[in-house]
């Protein structure tokens, strides 16, 4: 099983819709992240979490909300999904207060909003 | 702001043959880290390796290596012996550790294609 694990992995969803995209992971890590990546633009940080009293805005969270649900769980919310956040969004971990220790993604949720 | 800039969007390169990847990043910290992932047409992210900033000498791991000018604020990728399975996006990416941040941020990819 792998220790990322994202759900959906494909969602087609309607304009204006609600959308909650689910990360949970088995490493023990504390820190979780939220990126949408988009052709030419690279990964871009939508909300990250320390903990789950510890929730942070990146540089894209306009029109997204997150939840952390406990350690191991961390949930992105579209209130009403619009055609532009059409992209692949990855949720990643990391260890705790070791700057260095890299990041493991999930394999990824291709959300398309038609 | 810390940012990663990827100069080159496409690359391409011989079987066998090695290529170099460029980042640069920008950043007042003095400590921090730098990862090269790679991204494959499955989408996984793969970390390929990392350099300490406080550490002068380069990583490598087997064919990859690094040349890191902490001054120029340069990491560049190098891939020796290319193989066609290296085909795949590649992302440079930095990690600050002061100020309690720890935003990981990315560049915006070099697409690597090895040709037979």
């Amino acid at each position: 099983d792998a220790d990322v694990t994202q759900t959906p992995r494909n969602r087609i969803t309607k304009t204006g819709k609600r959308i909650m995209l689910e990360c949970s992971q088995t490493k023990g890590h504390d820190r979780m992240y939220w990126y949408r990546q988009d052709p030419g633009l690279g990964l871009r940080l939508i909300y990250y979490s320390f903990d789950v009293k510890d929730i942070n805005k990146g540089e894209i969270s306009d029109g997204y909300s997150v939840s952390r649900q406990a350690q191991a769980k961390f949930s992105l919310s579209l209130e009403s999904a619009i055609p532009n956040q059409t992209a692949l969004y990855f949720c990643a971990t990391r260890a705790t207060g070791q700057g260095g220790t890299e990041a493991f993604f999930g394999q990824g949720t291709r959300l398309t909003v038609v | 702001a810390q940012t990663v800039t990827q100069s080159q969007p496409e690359m391409s390169v011989q079987e066998a043959e090695t290529v170099t990847l460029s980042c640069t990043y920008d950043t007042s910290e003095n400590n921090y880290y730098l990862f090269w992932y790679k991204q494959p047409p499955s989408r996984q992210m793969i970390l390929v390796i990392r350099q300490e900033a406080y550490k002068q000498q380069n990583a490598t791991e087997n064919r990859f290596s690094v040349n890191f000018q902490k001054a120029a604020k340069s990491f560049s990728l190098k891939i020796s012996d290319s193989q066609l399975g290296d085909t795949a996006m590649y992302f440079c990416a930095f990690i600050d550790t002061q100020g309690g941040s720890e935003k990981l941020v990315f560049g915006k990819g070099t697409k690597l294609t090895v040709n037979p």
